[in-house]
């Protein structure tokens, strides 16, 4: 198994470009979801999905739209980038939809700039 | 709201000395705490989870709930230990099924030699 998978690895932007990063698990997770990395700021949630055609918010959503129209693929839209959404990206994914135990993976990662 | 606070951004040691990483999460319900560990180059990996009760890679912690604290203990750091470690808390979402994590900040351990 590939796990989780992100593509691409490093991207620039100029602001108000748009672009989506795509996630991928070949693991059948129910559950897959968004993070950003900000120095200082941990990681934050930012769209989330218990299965497909099911999303919802998490903790910061402005500015990124998300899809899951599989199982095994989420990726995360950019309809109009800001300097602000500059960041690492994470996608995750957990096998759980009731268990809070259970393991979440994550990708390797997305780094965004945007200028 | 349920919180995760970890009060210090570093934390710097030698090889073979003590190392505590501080956790304290703020949640009304009961908790599931996880520590998850991100080395150089390396995606972010599960560490251990309060539910196993299980030491990993020398690394422990226990749930305390009267002081609502999840401590990352070690007591002989190694310098491979050097990593970015961060506390989660697992919380029931909206729909009453599915899980969230909500991650501290962080911490950066440096164990030098």
């Amino acid at each position: 198994n590939a796990g989780v998978t992100q593509t691409p690895k490093f991207q620039v932007l100029k602001t108000g470009q748009s672009m989506t990063l795509q996630c991928a698990q070949d693991m059948n997770h129910e559950y897959m979801s968004w993070y950003r990395q900000d120095p200082g700021m941990g990681l934050r949630l930012i769209h989330y999905s218990v299965g497909a055609g099911i999303t919802d918010q998490g903790e910061v959503p402005n500015g990124y739209n998300v899809s899951r129209s599989t199982t095994e693929d989420f990726p995360l839209r950019l309809l109009s980038a800001a300097p602000s959404q500059t960041s690492v990206y994470f996608c995750a994914s957990s096998p759980g939809l009731v268990r809070r135990t259970d393991t979440q993976y994550f990708g390797p990662g997305t780094r965004l700039t945007v200028l | 709201a349920q919180r995760v606070t970890q009060p210090e951004k570093l934390l710097s040691v030698f090889k073979g000395a003590p190392v505590e990483l501080k956790c304290n999460y703020s949640y009304s319900g009961s908790p599931e705490l996880f520590w998850y560990v991100q080395y150089s180059r390396q995606r972010l990996q599960l560490l251990l989870r309060h539910i196993s009760r299980e030491s990993i890679k020398g690394f422990t912690a226990d749930l305390n709930k009267g002081e609502t604290s999840f401590h990352l203990k070690k007591p002989f750091a190694q310098e491979e230990d050097s990593a970015m470690y961060y506390c989660a808390l697992s919380v029931t979402g909206q729909t009453g099924a599915n899980s969230k994590l909500t991650f501290g900040k962080g911490i950066t351990l440096s164990v030098r030699p």
